[in-house]
């Protein structure tokens, strides 16, 4: 099993629509979970970072952790064409000084 | 702030030539760390430094070296390069703990 799993995708939506994307990780002592958003040609940058179980909101954005499950999301409400990107996955092992990250979903928002 | 500034962001190299990507961060970060990103496979740690004085293997160390050279700058050397190093380097820094970490620009380095 890989370390940080992500569906490659494309992930279709409509603009307007609510995006979901997701990530499971294997190591159960993992403890910090990030969502970077990367465009094309450009460098990955932060959108969300997740510490805890239950969700965590910024704007139009829901970070969502299940470390039972080992599993994080990434909502991404009222999709806008602007967002369309890859968005990775992150993840910080515990005792680890690493983020270990995934290989990305691509979205792409259809106006 | 710059942030985490690479140079050169560009650069062509002939089988066999050596180079030094360059990586300096302004934010007083403990750790720096090497990436690159080829299509389909994701960020795959190179070599990082978790503090000043150190430096560790990532996922792919094999032709590749580093030096830190103090708490701001973090240098990726190839020493012969090959085909296959043919990619996109990124240089990211972070506070050492589970904080997140901040990239540079990139570097796309092409090896023919």
């Amino acid at each position: 099993q890989k370390e940080v799993e992500q569906n490659s995708g494309p992930l279709s939506v409509p603009e307007g629509a609510i995006a979901s994307l997701n990530c499971t990780y294997s190591d159960r002592g993992s403890q910090s979970f990030f969502w970077y958003r990367q465009y094309s040609g450009k460098s990955p940058e932060l959108i969300m970072s997740i510490y805890s179980n239950g969700d965590k909101e910024d704007g139009r954005f829901t970070a969502q952790l299940n470390k039972a499950s080992q599993y994080v999301s990434l909502l991404i409400r009222d999709s806008q064409p602007s967002d369309s990107a890859t968005y990775l996955c992150a993840v910080n092992k515990s005792g680890y000084s690493t983020l270990t990250f995934g290989k990305g979903t691509m979205l792409l928002v259809s106006p | 702030n710059a942030g985490v500034t690479q140079t050169p962001k560009f650069q062509v190299l002939k089988t066999g030539q050596s180079m030094t990507l360059q990586c300096a961060q302004d934010m007083n970060h403990n750790s720096m760390y090497w990436y690159r990103q080829d299509p389909g496979m994701g960020l795959r740690l190179i070599y990082y430094s978790a503090s000043e004085g150190t430096t560790d293997k990532g996922e792919v160390p094999n032709g590749y070296n580093v030096s830190r050279l103090n708490k701001r700058e973090f240098s990726l050397r190839l020493e012969s390069a090959a085909p296959s190093q043919t990619s996109v380097y990124f240089c990211a820094s972070r506070v050492l703990g589970n904080t997140e970490a901040f990239f540079g620009q990139g570097t796309r380095l092409t090896v023919v």
